[in-house]
């Protein structure tokens, strides 16, 4: 089992250019998270997807969409990138307990 | 225990002594607590969790520490050890039966050999 994965690991953008972060799990887990990382912040959560075809906002969604594909996939759009959005994403997910299982991370720049 | 700004609090412990991280949550509703560690460039791995109807849980080489009454949380590591070097988050659950996640800003353990 590969876990969570996600993809790219780096990425470095111009303001106003789009992309999408890429997140998989293979644990057939229903819930599934993104989170943003900034220096002596913690996590903060972006967005949920409780199960597949339901996503709903979480504490800073602002800038942000998300489409949960299907029960394995869920990716991070930024439509318009701004140098705020510089941060660590992390994709997390979890099946019927409360445990949250982390992908390796995507380092974003917007210059 | 929690960080204010952008400087996260750093507890320095030499190689063998026991180490004990701190944190304070804020939901009272919360039933759920979880401690991730992150190393260097990785992402957030669990060490050990614990429910609202429980004091103490022990790991290997881990205990969690439950308050409820001053909604205090720590956990201590024995006999640490160089790979016990890490940034450690508390986190809680949002309310009870919540599966969000809310984690606190981290602790930085350094270990000096």
């Amino acid at each position: 089992n590969a876990g969570v994965t996600q993809t790219p690991k780096f990425q470095v953008l111009k303001t106003g250019q789009s992309m999408t972060l890429q997140c998989a799990q293979d644990m057939n887990h229903n819930s599934m998270y993104w989170y943003r990382q900034d220096p002596g912040m913690g996590l903060r959560l972006i967005y949920y997807s409780a199960s597949e075809g339901t996503t709903d906002k979480g504490e800073v969604p602002n800038g942000y969409n998300v489409s949960r594909l299907n029960k394995r996939e869920f990716s991070l759009r930024l439509e318009s990138a701004a140098p705020s959005q510089t941060s660590v994403y992390f994709c997390a997910s979890s099946g019927s307990t409360y445990e949250q299982y982390f992908g390796p991370g995507t380092r974003l720049t917007v210059t | 225990g929690e960080s204010v700004g952008l400087h996260l609090p750093t507890l320095s412990v030499q190689e063998g002594d026991n180490s004990i991280i701190n944190c304070a949550y804020s939901n009272s509703a919360s039933d759920y607590f979880i401690w991730y560690k992150q190393e260097s460039g990785k992402g957030p791995q669990f060490i050990i969790d614990i429910r609202s109807n429980m004091d103490k849980r022990q790991g290997q080489r881990v205990t969690v520490l439950l308050n409820k009454t001053v909604k205090h949380l720590s956990l201590q590591i024995a006999a640490t050890q160089p790979g016990d070097s890490a940034v450690y988050f508390c986190a809680e659950n949002r309310g009870a039966g919540s599966y969000q996640l809310t984690f606190g800003k981290g602790t930085k353990l350094s270990v000096i050999p």
